[in-house]
This record gives C-alpha cells, sequence and structure tokens, in this order.
C-alpha cells in the first residue's frame, strides 16, 4: 500500500549548521510532497510543499527537493536556530480533488545553541 | 483567530464512554479532514468531507467511530464506547477548492482509563 519512509528519527545540530530530513514514497501517482513542522502540544504547521512539476522550491532559510524518478524529496534547513526545534513531517499525496495526506514517521530536530 | 479551531483541547473519559469532539474549519474551505495522531508517529488518515459529503474513509475508521459534517461548515467526530487504544490526539484539517493546501488545528488530546 501507500507508504512514506522517513529518515532520519533524530538530528540534533549545532545553531548555524544546516539540517537535511529524507523521505522516500511508494505510490508513484503522488504529486503533492508539503512538510510540516509540529511543537510539543500544537497540531502540525504546513511549512513548504512542492509539486510534481518542479524539482526545487525555496522559501528563505527552507528548501525542498523532489526526485520524480528515485521517489524522494528531502528538507533542508540551513543557518539552523534554536527556534527550528521541532518534530518534522513529509507526507505525500495525490493532488488531485482532494484526499488524504500520507505522512511519515517523523523528525525531531534539535538545535543547539 | 481564523485558523482551524478544535474543541476540546483534552478529554479524559472512562473505557466504555461515548466521546465527541468538534472542528470548526477554516472559513470557506469545503474540505475537512480528521486525523489521529499516537506518540511518536505521524497523523493517520481517518475521514475526509467536502462540503457535507463524506467521500472517503479509512479502515481505521471502525464502527464505533461516526464523523458528521451537516451543513458542511462544522464536523463531529464522536467515538462510541471508547477503548484504551483509542487515547491519542485527535487532529482535524481544512483545506479550500484550489489550491488544497491542508492546514491543521490544535488537535484534541484523547485519554481513555
Amino acid at each position: 500500500g501507500e507508504n512514506v519512509e522517513q529518515h532520519p528519527s533524530t538530528l540534533s545540530v549545532q545553531e548555524g549548521d544546516s539540517a537535511v530530513i529524507k523521505c522516500t514514497y511508494s505510490d508513484s501517482a503522488s504529486n503533492y510532497f508539503p512538510w510540516y513542522k509540529q511543537e510539543l502540544g500544537k497540531g502540525p504547521q504546513l511549512i513548504i510543499d512542492i509539486r510534481s512539476n518542479v524539482g526545487e522550491k525555496k522559501d528563505q532559510r527552507i528548501a525542498v527537493t523532489l526526485n520524480k524518478t528515485a521517489k524522494h524529496f528531502s528538507l533542508h534547513i540551513t543557518e539552523t536556530q534554536p527556534e527550528d526545534s521541532a518534530v518534522y513531517f513529509c507526507a505525500a499525496k495525490r493532488d488531485n480533488q482532494g484526499g488524504k495526506l500520507i505522512f511519515g514517521q517523523g523528525t525531531e530536530l534539535s538545535v543547539k545553541p | 483567530d481564523t485558523g482551524v479551531s478544535q474543541d476540546p483541547r483534552h478529554k479524559i473519559t472512562k473505557r466504555g464512554q461515548n466521546v465527541t469532539f468538534r472542528c470548526d474549519p477554516i472559513s470557506e474551505h469545503n474540505r475537512l479532514y480528521w486525523y489521529r495522531q499516537t506518540l511518536g508517529q505521524g497523523p493517520e488518515f481517518l475521514t475526509y468531507f467536502q462540503n457535507e459529503a463524506q467521500l472517503e474513509k479509512s479502515r481505521l475508521l471502525s464502527d464505533r467511530f461516526s464523523a458528521e459534517r451537516p451543513k458542511g461548515s462544522f464536523s463531529t467526530l464522536e467515538i462510541q464506547r471508547t477503548e484504551q487504544g483509542d487515547s491519542a490526539m485527535y487532529l482535524c484539517a481544512s483545506s479550500p477548492r484550489q489550491p488544497n493546501e491542508q492546514f491543521f488545528g490544535p488537535g484534541t488530546r484523547l485519554t481513555v482509563l
């Protein structure tokens, strides 16, 4: 069935370093890939997304890359700050008229000052 | 606040009791989703509405679970005869017709004793 694998499960970096989180998906019909940030006790917050007609998208310190052939996509955070510490989830879905997101297992990012 | 709202934020109940949660989507979002999230996992899709029509249900949604969106605005999720395994965070999300990014509420944390 549909599946999204996310790695690593935990990631610790020094403030100012870069962080990279990787996901692979199984459903070749998936064409929409959002990333969410979830802080303790809160709901997931959409931070960036990418559709399959582009290979890369940037928004300030955050970027996402997509390799449709290999069926994997990655989140890149540059110049990390302590407030970036949270759990990050990737997800995938078929971007038609709606429908479910399939989430990865999450990456707990810790940015040490 | 014009985001997705959920009520209550926390619910503690005894096994066998019924519980009902409410979700108010972002105004004019015609799509509404329910997800369940257990500790250390990504959200898992439960069900999805477009306006008042329930278009998709997960196998996770047993016959003890029922969701409604009677007027195409707010939605309710009811769990009958709760079990300890129902303890989780129940998340609601909404999306507009286009583009269909999903925006999540803060969640309702259910604890079944």
